[in-house]
């Protein structure tokens, strides 16, 4: 069946640094969400991408879809304490998503 | 507006016992889905419900089974509970648009821990 990757599986970064979390498959992708989940938390819908190259942004978060439709990244800028979390990428195929294993953002003041 | 809600927050069970999650979805939603996700992994499909039947079903085993009432809330049953149940159980609801662009709202879960 579909399955979707992320990278890295982990991530430390200084506060103010850049963060980019990948997300890969070997079928083509339906559309791509993108959910954040904090310590002990739920996953909360952040975006939705739907057509090949499609670029969204949301403040310090910019979202971008592949032009293959096989892969797509979350890029943060300048990170802070308040971005800790779980990252998942999403394949929204209709009535069901597959999600990626999440990054795990972790953010030293 | 009240949000997704889920009971219990926690529960404790023992191999081979039966357990019963339940799910409200967000007002206006018409649609529910469940989902498990294991410790340190992401949410699994399990299945979904629309007009009090089940539209589509992940790979999950017959002893995952649920319900969907008149009012759109949602249940969960699991039989003959094995260790690898153990999980926190995430239910999710949306409003069926027919264009595959639906959008969910997370309840904040169910956690069972099977010993």
């Amino acid at each position: 069946g579909q399955q979707v990757m992320q990278i890295p599986q982990y991530q430390h970064v200084q506060e103010g640094e850049d963060f980019t979390t990948y997300c890969n498959s070997s079928t083509t992708l339906s559309n791509i969400q993108w959910y954040k989940q904090r310590p002990g938390g739920h996953p909360v819908f952040l975006i939705q991408l739907v057509k090949s190259g499609e670029v969204k942004k949301q403040k310090r978060l910019t979202f971008q879809f592949g032009e293959a439709k096989k892969n797509s990244s979350l890029h943060i800028t300048a990170t802070q304490t308040t971005d800790v979390g779980t990252y998942f990428c999403a394949d929204n195929a209709g009535n069901m998503l597959t999600f990626g294993g999440g990054t795990r953002l972790m953010v030293k003041p | 507006d009240a949000g997704v809600t889920q009971s219990p927050t926690h529960l404790i069970k023992t191999r081979g016992q039966q357990v019963t999650l339940r799910c409200s979805p967000k007002s206006g939603h018409d649609t529910v889905s469940w989902y498990q996700q294991a410790l340190g992994q992401g949410p699994q499909f399990i299945f979904q419900y629309y007009e009090e039947e089940e539209r589509q079903r992940g790979n999950f085993p017959d002893r995952f089974s649920g319900h969907q009432f008149p009012n759109y809330s949602s249940e969960l049953n699991v039989n003959a509970l094995l260790l690898g149940d153990s999980a926190l159980y995430l239910c999710a609801s949306s409003l069926y648009t027919g264009s595959a662009n639906e959008k969910l709202f997370f309840g904040s879960g169910t956690q069972l821990s099977v010993l």
